[in-house]
């Protein structure tokens, strides 16, 4: 069974810092894993895909990369700013099946 | 465009009724996805549509839920004789397909609570 770990389970850091945030799984036969971000009372909002093939992705000031082969993927936040406070959840599809399996999440708190 | 939309977004029940929670997902998604939130936790996957077939019911905790998705579109979610351990955020989800290029795109979710 894929098991999915994000660390750390909570970060702080003041507003314009550059932070990474981490993902590991132990099953490398993927076909894709996302990066999703969580508001309180509000649904999941997709991040980033990155699939199998793909060693990175970018959005705006996102970039995630893939390691399939050591099963980690780290998601960079570069100038951090209030408004990205919430909590991260790396899922992974693997290709056993349907599913998403999700860590737990990274609580990111970016204060003014 | 519209995004996947739950229904109802909160619902209160007393032990032992029946409750069915709704999903509409994006138009012209084939693939419809339900999972399941505890509080501090990730989603679990409960069940998986391709059109109207359940092609995967692997995460469905025990007989008392079920899933249907009759005309490939809207899908049901049943909780049957619910129990306070149900208490949890249900999440629909739906994709283009299933494979690795594949977002899926999440709901806002419905928070149901059994007293």
């Amino acid at each position: 069974k894929q098991e999915v770990t994000q660390i750390p389970a909570a970060l702080s850091v003041p507003e314009g810092e550059n932070l990474v945030l981490n993902c590991s799984f132990t099953d490398s036969a993927i076909y894709n894993l996302q990066w999703f971000r969580q508001d309180p009372g509000k649904g999941l909002t997709s991040l980033l895909l990155i699939q199998s093939s793909q060693r990175e992705q970018t959005s705006g000031r996102l970039n995630a990369s893939l390691d399939k082969s050591s099963g980690r993927s780290t998601l960079y936040i570069a100038a951090s700013q209030p408004g990205d406070s919430a909590t991260y959840l790396c899922a992974v599809h693997s290709n056993s099946g349907y599913a998403l399996n999700f860590g737990k999440g990274t609580s990111l708190l970016v204060t003014p | 465009g519209a995004g996947v939309s739950q229904s109802p977004r909160y619902k209160v029940t007393k032990r032992g009724q029946d409750v069915a929670l709704r999903c509409d997902p994006i138009s012209g998604h084939v693939s419809l996805y339900w999972y399941r939130q505890a509080l501090g936790q990730g989603p679990e996957f409960l069940t998986y549509f391709n059109y109207e077939a359940q092609q995967d019911k692997s995460g469905l905790p025990n007989d008392r839920f079920s899933a249907e998705r009759p005309e490939g579109s809207i899908s049901t979610l049943t909780i049957q004789r619910t129990e306070q351990r149900d208490s949890a955020m249900y999440r629909c989800a739906s994709s283009v397909a299933s494979g690795d290029s594949y977002e899926q795109y999440f709901g806002p979710g419905t928070r149901l609570t059994v007293t």
